[in-house]
């Protein structure tokens, strides 16, 4: 069974960065690419970017470069995303995802 | 960036009801390989979204033959022939052939 399990939810201060996993099983890691997905409160969908574990190639929505950055752990079957100088427009779920299947997402909280 | 305009915004159905959502894209998504990346996904309330048909009109593994998709270059549909109750929750169009990807703004389907 494919499943994308995803990081705890996560409550971070202003200004601070913070990484959220994505750990795959039931499939071959490097054989699929993995995008990223923000959605904010009660707002649609957003691509941040995608990540191709097997060439380790990442392509990024301009509007998350600088902010987000993508990684992947062959080794673990592990992919990363981190979001850096936090703001509260970061506050959202963010999912990972393969176009069949996505993960169960992780909510970023930014509040002092 | 290419915008997808889903209509309606809401959708009022009765469970055997059979209801369609357009969506309408700023440019073609026909890729110069011949494929047309537009993606349908379905978001229960508190759940991550569930991807049902992609390349236009292909089901996913698993999605119930009540649901369909049709049409090309700039104009999609989804239609769900007999709704159930299952079939509740917000409905959105996805576009993989031109970057950044980008979503529909998500057509809410209830019961009437």
């Amino acid at each position: 069974e494919v499943k994308l399990q995803q990081s705890g939810d996560e409550l971070v201060r202003p200004g601070a960065s913070v990484k959220i996993s994505c750990k795959a099983s039931g499939y071959t890691f490097t054989n699929y690419a993995m995008y990223w997905v923000k959605q904010s409160p009660g707002q649609g969908l957003e691509w941040i970017g995608t990540i191709i574990p097997l060439i380790d190639t990442t392509s990024y929505n301009q509007k998350f470069k600088g902010k987000a950055t993508l990684t992947a752990d062959k080794s673990s079957n592990t992919a990363y995303m981190e979001l850096s100088r936090l703001t509260s427009e970061d506050s959202a779920v963010y999912y990972c995802a393969r176009p069949d299947y996505w993960g169960q997402g992780v909510m970023v909280t930014v509040s002092s | 960036d290419v915008v997808l305009t889903q209509t309606p915004p809401t959708l009022l159905a009765t469970i055997g009801q059979s209801v369609s959502i357009s969506c309408r894209s700023s440019q073609s998504l026909l890729h110069s390989n011949g494929n047309t990346y537009l993606n349908w996904l379905l978001q229960r309330t508190g759940q991550s979204p569930q991807p049902l048909i992609y390349l236009v009109s292909k089901l996913e593994s698993g999605v119930p033959n009540r649901f369909s998709g049709s049409g090309s270059g700039t104009d999609f549909t989804l239609k769900i022939s007999g709704v159930e109750a299952e079939d509740l929750g917000v409905y959105y169009c996805m576009q993989f052939t031109h970057y950044p990807w980008t979503f529909g703004g998500g057509t809410k389907l209830e019961l009437k």
